[in-house]
């Protein structure tokens, strides 16, 4: 069956410093990949898409790396800052638009 | 412009009870989804709306599960009876008319069981 697996325990980065969260998929051939954030009592908000054939892509201090050989998905955020702390989930979608996804990772970026 | 807006945005039941969850998805945005959130998870599709037709329910628990689309907007979801296990947050997503475009959530629903 498919699987979708992020770093599973809470991620604690120091401020400053490159966040890098991990997604790695089985069984699955995702023709996008989408990140979202969600915080607490809210719904999740877009961040990136990046396709199969887009090695990188960036928006401002995030970064999101999509290697279909590896099967994983790397979420980066440069210059981290305390704002940044939330869950962020990871979303393959197939070319039939289903999309899945991960449980997500919960980052804290420590002062 | 507008969000996705749902309501309520908590709910508590006793078990074998009935309950609704509303959305109104962001105007004009053909598409809609119902996800379950449990704690600790990411969250679950139970159906896919295009206008008001169903692109997918095949996560959807039929027997006590149910939604509609009416006029291809707003959107209920409903459940009856309630078991404990769906506890849960609901959110509802809507999507612009075109493959690949990012989700829009609601805030959720926040549904307790008792």
């Amino acid at each position: 069956s498919q699987k979708i697996e992020q770093n599973s325990e809470a991620l604690n980065i120091q401020e400053g410093k490159t966040a890098t969260l991990t997604c790695n998929y089985t069984n699955y051939s995702p023709a996008y990949l989408q990140w979202y954030r969600q915080d607490p009592g809210r719904g999740p908000v877009f961040l990136l898409l990046i396709r199969e054939n887009e090695k990188e892509k960036r928006k401002e201090r995030l970064k999101v790396t999509f290697d279909t050989t590896l099967k994983q998905s790397l979420f980066h955020i440069t210059a981290s800052q305390p704002a940044d702390s939330a869950t962020y989930l990871c979303a393959p979608e197939n070319r039939d638009d289903k999309i899945i996804f991960g449980k997500g990772t919960r980052l804290h970026i420590l002062p | 412009e507008a969000g996705v807006a749902q309501s309520p945005r908590y709910k508590i039941i006793e078990k074998r009870q009935s309950v609704a969850f509303w959305c109104n998805p962001i105007s004009g945005h053909a598409t809609l989804y119902w996800y379950q959130q449990i704690l600790g998870q990411g969250p679950k599709l139970l159906i896919q709306f295009q206008n008001n037709g169903v692109v997918d329910d095949s996560q959807l628990p039929k027997d006590r599960f149910s939604a509609e689309r009416l006029k291809g907007v707003d959107s209920t979801l409903k459940i009856q009876p309630a078991k404990l296990e769906d506890s849960a947050v609901y959110l509802c997503a809507s999507q612009a008319d075109r493959a690949y475009n990012e989700q829009f959530f609601g805030p959720g629903t926040r549904l307790t069981v008792l």
